[in-house]
């Protein structure tokens, strides 16, 4: 079974532009998350999508946002990049909306310049 | 509050030593599960292990072992005899029932083995 995949895998945008990423997850899974690492803060919780509804948002500003689809694949989006945007963007499926296990991503990596 | 603490930023060791992952989390609630992912060079974080709060036996899969403790609310993470491709950043991580999936992860822990 192919795994969690994300495009793009890396990115370079500059301040006050915007970005789309998108995540497919593990056939089956229904539950989609999105996490940001960064070295100063470490893994941070954005949010959940299950059955195309958000189900839980992290602590970030209105300027990310997300979606899922009918397949489950997501996107998520952040508006007027900012360079502390810069980070490793982790996308992670699991079968259930539960407490399961999340299985992520490569993740990709944006550069706000 | 939910809370997962690393205390230990970066061990080092030479293959074939055994080393020990520290990790002790905060909750509340009484059903939760915590996790170890080993997160490689390449970024993508790799899932280890995941128990339930209800299950205090350790569990060996390897050279891997882990040690959970409820009454010391630690979930310590062992390897034995390391070897270098065990070189990752390895995250101790904590959901709980009331949350969805939503992770809260510790800050890492850096193994370096060297050969």
């Amino acid at each position: 079974k192919a795994g969690v995949t994300q495009t793009p895998r890396y990115l370079i945008k500059t301040r006050g532009q915007q970005v789309t990423l998108s995540c497919s997850p593990i056939s089956g899974h229904r539950s989609v998350s999105w996490y940001q690492q960064t070295p100063g803060q470490g893994l941070q919780f954005l949010f959940e999508y299950f059955s195309e509804t958000q189900r839980n948002k992290g602590n970030f500003p209105g300027r990310f946002s997300g979606r899922q689809f009918s397949n489950s694949r997501s996107e998520m989006n952040v508006s007027t990049l900012e360079l502390g945007d810069s980070a490793l963007y982790l996308c992670a499926s699991s079968l259930r909306q539960n407490q399961e296990t999340q299985y992520f991503g490569p993740g990709t990596r944006l550069l706000v310049l | 509050a939910q809370k997962v603490t690393q205390a230990q930023t970066e061990i080092s060791v030479v293959e074939k030593e055994d080393v020990t992952l520290d990790c002790v989390y905060e909750t509340r609630d009484t059903t939760y599960y915590l996790f170890w992912y080993k997160q490689p060079p390449s970024g993508e974080l790799v899932f280890l292990i995941r128990r339930n709060s209800f299950d205090e036996q350790n569990e060996i899969s390897g050279r891997y072992s882990w040690n959970f403790q409820k009454s010391t609310s630690s979930f310590n993470f062992t390897i034995t005899a390391s070897q270098v491709v065990d070189s990752a950043v390895y995250f101790c991580a904590l959901s709980w029932r009331e949350y969805g999936n939503k992770l809260v992860f510790g800050a890492g822990t850096i193994l370096r083995v060297k050969s």
